[in-house]
């Protein structure tokens, strides 16, 4: 059971968007900064999003993340075949003195 | 750019110790302000946090697993290596190490990562 909640999967048409939620408390989300990460079966997770909404260099502006109160969301639009993952989110949990993460959402391009 | 790669046995045994260690290439672990990491999938699960070791040297380990580990630096300021001992079938999981880089709060984002290497804890 992860301490931040994720739907465990999404779906939408190459084009379209998708948006990929993560729940989480007061202890954690609601007062830390969220960050994204795209992971491929049998490669290196790979760091999307920082500070619930800054992208690393190299990071295409389809993927945009945002924050509200204790839910950060992470947006991917235009969405591409290989844009198909794992993506978790993730931050410091200060009641657990703990860096957590979601349980991942699995992203489908129809 | 900094690449990272785990190395270590592939399997355990059940009571015994895990060890990793984490080779930084394109870097080193004394050139910032860095949280050198060490994270754990279980098969089909989520990602798991297990510690990191800023690079003055202070340690932060997960709570849940903090009985049982270890996170140390070498002499050669490029490898930095996981100790995780009394090891369980619970263990079994991909480890990957990673840089942590603090963000403008107390948390951490993970950028980049090793590819993750595969520990099975078996008799």
């Amino acid at each position: 059971q992860s301490v931040l909640t994720q739907p465990p999967s999404v779906s939408a048409a190459p084009g379209q968007k998708v948006t990929i939620s993560c729940s989480g408390s007061s202890s954690n989300v609601g007062n830390n900064y969220v960050s994204w990460y795209q992971h491929l079966p049998g490669t290196a997770p790979k760091l999307l999003i920082y500070d619930n909404n800054k992208r690393p260099s190299g990071i295409p502006d389809r993927f945009s993340g945002s924050k509200s109160g204790t839910s950060a969301t992470l947006d991917i639009t235009g969405l591409q075949t290989g844009d198909e993952a794992e993506y978790y989110c993730g931050t410091w949990d200060t009641s657990l003195s703990a860096e957590v993460f979601g349980g991942g959402t699995k992203v489908t391009v129809l | 750019q900094v690449q990272l790669q785990e190395s270590g046995p592939g399997l355990v045994k059940p009571s015994e110790t895990l060890s990793l260690t984490c080779t930084v290439s394109g870097g080193s672990i004394s050139s910032g302000g860095y949280y050198w990491s060490w994270i754990r999938q279980h098969p089909g699960k989520g990602l798991e946090w297990i510690g990191y070791i800023y690079y003055r040297g202070n340690r932060y380990y997960n709570p849940s697993l903090k009985s049982r580990v270890a996170i140390s630096v070498d002499t050669s300021e490029i490898h930095f290596s996981l100790t995780l001992t009394s090891v369980t079938a619970a263990d079994t999981a991909v480890y990957y190490c990673a840089r942590g880089q603090p963000n403008s709060d107390s948390s951490v984002s993970f950028d980049p990562w090793g590819q993750g290497t595969l520990v099975t804890v078996s008799s």
